[in-house]
């Protein structure tokens, strides 16, 4: 049963470079495509983005100057990098697989426990 | 982007009761449309997942219809456990986008 776990500081400052890692046991990260997910305090959910086992990455527009997802399956890893974060980008943090494919998606599962990364000055 | 609406965001129910929850799409999103249940301090758990399939482990008291722009999550006979939020999310195309949530909440 594969599980995932996101790993990183909880507090980033202001201005700063946000970085979690997704630590992922029980399966191999092979043909499968990772996504990072946030929500903010009393917001809903946002995708940030996606990277496939072979390094291909897809990023929501919204954040894709900003964001840099890299993966490392010796270490069976992906991990997520935000810079110039602001009070904005407060939020839980999630990591989850992509179910089925690409062409024919089936929803995030399973995702980690989520962390809350506080970005203050 | 595609925008996802959910309706309603917050109702009172009691135990046994049958409850929906409706999510639409601002463009057809043929039947890409998944239902995640989420309780407080946990991550998201897989629900339903291209509209209408019933993900493995998940009771079959819950279960998904519709297809284009308009999609329905259904509780048949809500439990105790039940009481959590629920958000609709379309993997039709990507920025891939979720619904605001619907909290179902004892009555």
């Amino acid at each position: 049963q594969v599980q995932l776990q996101e790993s990183g500081p909880g507090l980033v400052k202001t201005s700063e470079t946000l970085s979690l890692t997704c630590s992922v046991s029980g399966d191999s990260m092979n043909n499968y495509y990772w996504n990072w997910i946030r929500q903010p305090p009393g917001k809903g959910l946002e995708w940030i983005g996606y990277i496939y086992y072979s390094g291909t990455t897809n990023y929501n527009p919204s954040l894709k100057s900003r964001v840099t997802i890299s993966v490392d399956t010796s270490k069976n890893q992906f991990s997520l990098k935000l810079s110039s974060v602001t009070a904005a980008d407060t939020a839980v943090y999630y990591c989850a697989r992509l179910a089925g494919t690409l062409g024919h998606p089936e929803g995030f599962d399973p995702w980690g426990q989520g962390t809350l990364v506080t970005v203050s000055s | 982007d595609i925008q996802m609406t959910q309706s309603p965001s917050s109702l009172s129910a009691s135990v046994g009761d049958r409850v929906t929850i409706t999510c639409r799409a601002s463009q057809s999103i043929v039947k890409f449309l998944n239902w995640y249940q989420r309780k407080p301090g946990k991550a998201p758990n897989l629900l339903i997942y291209t509209a209408s399939r019933l993900q493995s482990g998940v009771p079959s008291r819950f279960s998904g219809s519709g297809s284009g722009t308009d999609f329905t999550l259904t509780i048949s006979s809500l439990q105790p456990g039940d009481f959590a939020t629920y958000y609709c999310q379309q993997t039709y195309s990507t920025p891939w986008t979720f619904g605001q949530g619907t909290k179902v909440e004892i009555k």
